[in-house]
């Protein structure tokens, strides 16, 4: 399977700033989804991160709040903008490969606001 | 959308017994179901995972098994070992399509005593 990196691992912010967290794959894959995982939850699908166009966000999820970037088949950024405390949670990318449905995730950013 | 509901939230066992974790989906059109462990602090990785023209599927210890007809499938692990103790999340997609997108269950502690 790719080996899947995230920067940063963890990180501590003060409400009202912006952090941008990314995801970075050691070989092209298809797809790359962001995902959120709030303290003691399950996985919430933010956005389906598209390649060369603009993100498909899931219901809940806005590009103003979460704009993402995705300029290849191996990276991907996902910002979390104007943070308050109910943003701390860790932010998980996943990768998937055209043909299989298995995906795999990122180590995660565990995320604090202040 | 899908709606994934998986039970129990918790679940206690004596090492050496087995440990059943059930799902159930709302969309009829799924037709892709892993199953992945998540330990404290690290990752989901998947560890299991069946597709709907399979009923069963084993990989030692553990086996997942689907009923499309009453639309829920099932994790079960034989001989449980302390490594066995982590969270336990279901999951669905429609493969085939091009966003292959998962919806999560809420998760299960699986804790299993020495």
């Amino acid at each position: 399977s790719a080996v899947i990196s995230q920067k940063p691992s963890r990180d501590i912010c003060q409400r009202g700033t912006s952090l941008t967290i990314q995801c970075q794959v050691d070989s092209q894959v298809t797809m790359m989804f962001w995902y959120r995982q709030q303290p003691g939850q399950s996985l919430t699908l933010i956005a389906t991160a598209n390649q060369g166009s603009e993100a498909t966000y899931e219901s809940g999820f806005v590009i103003d709040k979460f704009p993402i970037s995705r300029p290849n088949l191996t990276f991907s950024t996902l910002t979390v903008s104007n943070m308050s405390p109910e943003d701390s949670s860790i932010y998980l990318c996943s990768v998937g490969t055209s043909g299989s449905e298995t995906q795999y995730f990122g180590p995660g950013t565990r995320l604090l606001v202040l | 959308g899908e709606n994934v509901e998986q039970h129990p939230s918790t679940l206690s066992v004596q090492e050496g017994d087995s440990a059943v974790i059930k799902c159930t989906y709302s969309d009829s059109a799924s037709n892709y179901f892993p199953w992945y462990k998540q330990e404290l602090g690290k990752r989901p990785q998947l560890i299991i995972d069946i597709r709907s023209n399979v009923g069963e599927k084993k990989d030692q210890r553990i086996a997942v098994t689907l009923n499309k007809t009453a639309k829920h499938f099932s994790l079960h692990i034989t001989e449980t070992q302390p490594e066995d103790s982590a969270v336990y999340f279901c999951a669905a997609s429609i493969s085939g399509t091009s966003y292959g997108k998962l919806t999560f269950g809420q998760g299960t502690i699986l804790t299993v005593h020495p």
